[in-house]
């Protein structure tokens, strides 16, 4: 099956500074990739839709220049949370779509969990 | 309002038996609905998508019905094992040709030897 991964698998950082997770698409071109976040005991929020090539989506309530989405190829797409704080720890989870199955299945990575101390 | 709804409660069975679980939706209109399954600290991976003029997929032990009327989903696990249990999660597309999936807050399902 298609495989998505994401490195780091879980990164610890102090306050103000920024981390930047990568996403890509290992067996497949990956036109489209979601971003999506996860508090404990709850469901996956969309953050963002990004395309190859263009700016990125963001869903209402999600600040673009806190969250800075980078979609340079069709298999690397990455986030980087500037100025992280506390509220920013969660599980943050990417998905692919493209070039494999249908053009509405996402293919999702493991997940990174960030901590903000 | 737009909810997708699951039934935030666990779901324990015996080894065996059948689980069902259910997905509701109000005011939406998805031209398909999706089952994740997810386990602790890891991503969800896709299970079985079921569109709206189908009634009823399956794929070994898995089957879906998809009721547009009801605005239902119910995700059925035949002969349950130990080794299903995790959460799974629904999910359904916001507006067309977007790909936007919202998804529900999953059911945790326990299946016990």
């Amino acid at each position: 099956g298609a495989v998505v991964s994401q490195h780091p698998s879980w990164v610890i950082c102090k306050s103000g500074t920024s981390v930047k997770i990568e996403c890509r698409s290992l067996d497949f071109q990956a036109t489209t990739m979601f971003w999506y976040r996860q508090f404990p005991k709850q469901s996956l929020m969309l953050m963002a839709t990004s395309n190859e090539g263009s700016k990125a989506t963001y869903e209402q309530g999600v600040e673009k220049d806190k969250f800075l989405i980078n979609h340079a190829s069709l298999t690397l797409s990455t986030l980087t949370v500037t100025s992280a704080h506390p509220e920013d720890s969660s599980f943050y989870i990417c998905s692919a779509s493209g070039t494999l199955g249908t053009e509405e299945t996402q293919y999702f990575g493991p997940g990174t969990r960030l901590l903000v101390l | 309002s737009q909810k997708i709804e699951q039934n935030s409660e666990a779901l324990n069975i015996q080894e065996g038996k059948t689980a069902t679980l259910t997905c509701n939706y109000t005011n939406y209109s998805p031209a398909y609905l999706q089952w994740y399954r997810q386990d602790p600290g890891r991503g969800p991976v896709f299970l079985l998508l079921i569109r709206e003029n189908e009634k009823e997929k399956r794929k070994e032990r898995l089957k879906v019905t998809f009721d547009t009327t009801l605005k239902q989903s119910l995700f059925h696990i035949t002969a349950s094992q130990p080794a299903d249990s995790a959460t799974y999660l629904c999910a359904l597309d916001s507006s067309s040709n977007t790909g936007k999936l919202i998804f529900g807050q999953g059911t945790t399902l326990q299946v016990k030897p």
